[in-house]
C-alpha cells in the first residue's frame, strides 16, 4: 500500500530564510503533486512533476523529483509571510489515479 | 477560470440523518473524486467515478456512502445515516481527460454532525 510521509509537520520561520520540506513516499509512482491549503479552504494546485529528475519552479518556490529515493522537496527561496499555509504533497501510483496525500507541513513564517 | 464549486460551504445535521453534498465539476472534465479532511489532518481519498460509474473507492466509503451523477453537471456524495465520525471537510475534485494532469478541488463543504 503506497504510504506518503511529510517532515518536518510544522515549519516556523523567520522571513528571508531559506528551507526544504520533504516528501517521501513507499512505492513506486508516476506522478507526484504539490498543494498548498490556507486554513479553512481548499487545496491549491502548486506543482505536478511526472519524471525523475523534474524541477519546476514559481516565484519563492521550487519542487524537484527523485524517483529513485522516491523523494521530492520543496524549497522555499526567502520566506514571505503570504508563504504561511499548509502544504501537502501527494502521489498517485500506476493503475489508479486517487491521490494519496502526505500528512501536510503547516508552515508559519514570522516577522 | 474554470473552477470546482460545491454546496453548501457549511451543513450542520444531526446524526442519523441523510445528507446530500454537491458539486459541479469542471464542465469538461471526466475524472470526479470525493476526499475528506477530518480537522487537522491529512487529505483521504474516498472514491472516484468515471464513466457514470465508480472506478475505484476506499474503506472508508462503506455502504452509507453513494455518489452520483443525476445530470450532466452535478456530481453528488450521500451519506445515508450520518454519524458523529462523519464530520470532516469533504472535497470533490474533477480531472481532465489526460493522466497526467492535476484534479483541480472544489472550496469544500464542511460537514458537521451532532
Amino acid at each position: 500500500e503506497l504510504k506518503v510521509e511529510q517532515n518536518p509537520l510544522f515549519l516556523s520561520m523567520q522571513e528571508g530564510k531559506n528551507y526544504t520540506i520533504y516528501c517521501n513516499y513507499s512505492t513506486t509512482s508516476d506522478r507526484l503533486y504539490w498543494y498548498r491549503q490556507d486554513p479553512g479552504k481548499s487545496l491549491e494546485s502548486l506543482f505536478v512533476l511526472l519524471s525523475n529528475g523534474a524541477v519546476k519552479q514559481e516565484g519563492r518556490l521550487m519542487a524537484s523529483l527523485d524517483t529513485k529515493a522516491r523523494l521530492s522537496t520543496l524549497h522555499i527561496t526567502a520566506a514571505v509571510h503570504d508563504l504561511s499555509a499548509t502544504y501537502f504533497c501527494a502521489v498517485s501510483s500506476y493503475n489508479t489515479d486517487k491521490l494519496i496525500f502526505g500528512t501536510g507541513t503547516r508552515l508559519q513564517v514570522f516577522p | 477560470e474554470p473552477e470546482v464549486t460545491q454546496t453548501p460551504s457549511h451543513q450542520v445535521t444531526q446524526m442519523g440523518q441523510e445528507v446530500i453534498l454537491r458539486c459541479v465539476p469542471i464542465s469538461n472534465h471526466l475524472y470526479f473524486y470525493w476526499y475528506r479532511q477530518i480537522l487537522g489532518q491529512k487529505v483521504e481519498f474516498l472514491v472516484s467515478f468515471y464513466n457514470n460509474e465508480i472506478s475505484e473507492k476506499s474503506e472508508i466509503f462503506d455502504d452509507q456512502f453513494s455518489v452520483e451523477r443525476p445530470d450532466g453537471s452535478n456530481f453528488t456524495l450521500k451519506i445515508r445515516s450520518t454519524k458523529l465520525e462523519d464530520s470532516a471537510m469533504y472535497f470533490c475534485a474533477s480531472r481532465g481527460q489526460l493522466m497526467n494532469t492535476e484534479a483541480f478541488f472544489g472550496q469544500g463543504t464542511r460537514l458537521t454532525v451532532v
